[in-house]
């Protein structure tokens, strides 16, 4: 209940192309959806956000959201060799309100 | 602005050997403070927490303990490290009436 599923383990993409990063989850009572962006040796920098909302967009970054299927994902349109970082997904919310869930990860290579 | 504190950066300490490492955050009060560990290659393993001082919430019975002596300090122990306690630990901040979790740099633990 309590878990945030995350797919794939890691994803090799060329520059300009549109990495997806798969999340879902159990607990209905999440309503904050956070994603981080980690560098090697760094500590994780938020990089969007979402509540139970269809749609994000940040930027080259998009967040579409399935409260029915309890599924979330993230695009990065044209991808760059600067975007190769671990991407974590999150949530927070009901009993876990205090507490951020992360998702185990995704590590993202854009390669030239 | 609020900024987070870690350190040390890097730490190689022998088996059986007692730790402590320290995170402090500037500019903001009543922080909620977390202490997180990553193995290499994995997720984000939430450790423990904290919502006020004195107030700890672990998430993972372990060889770790975790203390508030003060608002904005939480700290990380351990009496006698074992091997699988080598990783890298971040401690991170969410401010009461926000929503984002703000993470510091992280400290690289080796236990040899």
């Amino acid at each position: 209940q309590q878990q945030v599923k995350q797919s794939p383990q890691s994803l090799i993409v060329q520059k300009g192309g549109i990495p997806i990063i798969n999340c879902a989850y159990e607990n209905t009572a999440f309503d904050y959806f956070p994603w981080y962006q980690q560098f090697p040796g760094k500590g994780p920098a938020l990089l969007i956000a979402i509540r139970p909302d269809v749609e994000k967009k940040e930027g080259r970054f998009t967040i579409s959201f399935n409260k029915s299927a309890k599924q979330f994902s993230l695009h990065i349109m044209d991808s760059q060799p600067g975007d190769s970082a671990t991407y974590f997904c999150a949530a927070r919310g009901g009993t876990s309100y205090d507490k951020v869930i992360f998702g185990p990860g995704t590590s993202l290579s854009v390669i030239p | 602005s609020q900024t987070i504190h870690q350190w040390p950066a890097t730490l190689v300490q022998p088996v059986g050997s007692p730790l402590s490492l320290e995170c402090t955050v500037e500019g903001t009060s009543n922080p909620n403070l977390y202490w997180y560990r990553q193995a290499a290659g994995r997720g984000l393993q939430l450790l423990f927490y904290s919502v006020g001082i004195g107030q700890i919430s672990s998430e993972v019975p372990q060889n770790l303990s975790a203390s508030r002596p003060q608002d904005r300090q939480f700290i990380l122990s351990s009496k006698k490290l074992l091997l699988s306690d080598s990783g890298f630990y971040l401690c991170a901040w969410r401010g009461f009436m926000n929503t984002e979790a703000f993470f510091g740099q992280g400290t690289r633990l080796t236990v040899v």
